[in-house]
């Protein structure tokens, strides 16, 4: 069985500073892909980054990026020069060998002005 | 391209009626997913589609049932409804297991 936790229920961070949101999972698989999604309160889900397993190369979109650490099988994601617009619900999902995305039970951005 | 919809966007329903949440995706994609969303929760999978035709259990499929006739189309059924089915339901599509799932707008189902 797949597990994603993420240990933080609810951040804040100030308009145009870093924050940075937690993940870790578990999966007895090699191969493997690790997504954070997006919910503003419209509801929709939006897909924010993704990561493949096999590279060691972080995965980075304009001011979002993921720093990657398989051995210690942690997911994090960073949000520079944060907006407004940023402030939504994330989760971390992973996708294994099998057809289901697990997903974490998110975390609660807040973006102060 | 409209992606991935769901109709109703809302439904009330009483205990022990029946309903039939409908997706459709015009991606061409070959997988589709139905998930549950509860209250400050992530979303859980009842059930997925890898194809026409071809559709398995996900981690929560009690309840449910669905079907895969075409590509485009993946409806979920409620048979029964019970309480501990109000949530938020999202279907989802991907061309393969490991590309990005795009996601309808969901269906906020509440049974009372």
């Amino acid at each position: 069985a797949q597990t994603v936790t993420q240990s933080q229920p609810e951040m804040s961070v100030q308009e145009a500073e870093t924050v940075t949101l937690s993940c870790t999972y578990d999966t007895s698989e090699s191969d493997y892909y690790l997504f954070w999604y997006k919910q503003p309160p419209s509801r929709q889900m939006i897909l924010v980054i993704r990561q493949e397993a096999y590279k060691q190369q972080n995965a980075t979109e304009n001011r979002f990026s993921v720093n990657f650490q398989k051995a210690a099988k942690s997911f994090s994601l960073k949000i520079s020069d944060s907006q407004l617009g940023d402030a939504a619900m994330y989760f971390c999902a992973l996708n294994n060998a099998g057809n289901m995305l697990t997903f974490g039970g998110g975390t609660r951005l807040m973006v102060k002005p | 391209n409209a992606g991935v919809t769901q109709t109703p966007k809302f439904r009330i329903l009483k205990i022990g009626q029946s309903m039939t949440l409908q997706c459709a995706q015009d991606m061409n994609h070959n997988y589709m997913y139905w998930y549950r969303q509860d209250p400050g929760m992530g979303l859980k999978l009842i059930y997925y589609s890898v194809g026409a035709g071809i559709t398995d259990k996900g981690e929560v499929p009690n309840g449910y049932n669905v079907s895969r006739s075409t590509t485009e189309d993946f409806p979920l059924r409620l048979e029964l409804a019970a309480p501990s089915q109000t949530s938020v339901y999202f279907c989802a599509s991907s061309y393969n297991r490991n590309n990005e799932q795009f996601f309808g707008p969901g269906t906020r189902l509440t049974v009372l």
